[in-house]
């Protein structure tokens, strides 16, 4: 069975530090993986995609891609009280459309 | 701004009834939708896919007579809760993959809709 693991946290970390959340995956045909934020109550929202092993940055975010360790990180520097949220990692399955969903890492940040 | 948009965000009604809820894709077409559910501090289920033109695929456990799926257009997909019970309430979130170019495999999210059946 495919499988998306996160550390449910909560994760705390004092505003301006670096939050970093991790993810593991098993389907090792993956080739696309995104991590989403879900505020409480409303629907998840992107914040990053990456296709490529390596570093890929996007302002305070930064993903990082290590297939053949298959594991995919968020760094998230400069924390701020309004990334205060649930991360979910998401893996599109090999052959479809459909993403597998990690079950989210609560982040606090502490103001 | 939102590239699915999903209608109603929140409705209430009498156990029985039954409860439609629809997700549009607005700049894009979308031959594949998802319907997602998700209880209170859980992630997110996935229920069925949506497939334009053809029967929806459900996930293991998920009673397709229950909860009905019409992918009418390549921009619009409804779920149909059938004569809804408490058990049914939960958050309900459609997405469409956007394809091609560099949004190639990214699912976008409506904004959900919560159901409570009394």
């Amino acid at each position: 069975q495919k499988e998306v693991e996160q550390n449910s946290g909560p994760l705390s970390v004092p505003e301006g530090a670096i939050a970093s959340l991790n993810c593991t995956y098993s389907d090792r045909g993956s080739q696309s993986f995104f991590w989403y934020r879900q505020y409480s109550g409303k629907s998840p929202e992107l914040i990053m995609f990456i296709y490529s092993n390596g570093d890929k940055e996007d302002g305070r975010f930064t993903a990082q891609l290590n297939k053949a360790s298959q594991y995919v990180s968020l760094l998230i520097r400069d924390s701020q009280p309004s990334d205060s949220a649930t991360y979910l990692c998401a893996v599109k399955a090999s052959g479809t459309y459909k993403y597998i969903f990690g079950t989210g890492t609560r982040l606090k940040v502490l103001a | 701004g939102a590239v699915v948009s999903q209608h109603p965000s929140w409705v209430i009604c009498k156990s029985g009834t039954s409860v439609k809820i629809e997700c549009r894709s607005l700049d894009f077409q979308a031959t594949t939708m998802f319907w997602y559910r998700q209880f209170p501090k859980q992630s997110l289920m996935l229920m069925a896919t949506s497939n334009e033109g053809s029967k929806a695929t459900y996930e293991q456990g998920v009673e397709k007579d229950k909860f009905l799926i019409n992918h009418a257009s390549l921009t619009l997909s409804t779920l149909t809760v059938t004569s809804a019970h408490p058990e049914d309430s939960s958050f309900y979130i459609c997405s469409a993959p956007r394809t091609g170019g560099l949004s190639k495999n990214i699912q976008y999210f409506g904004a959900g809709t919560r159901l409570s059946v009394l």
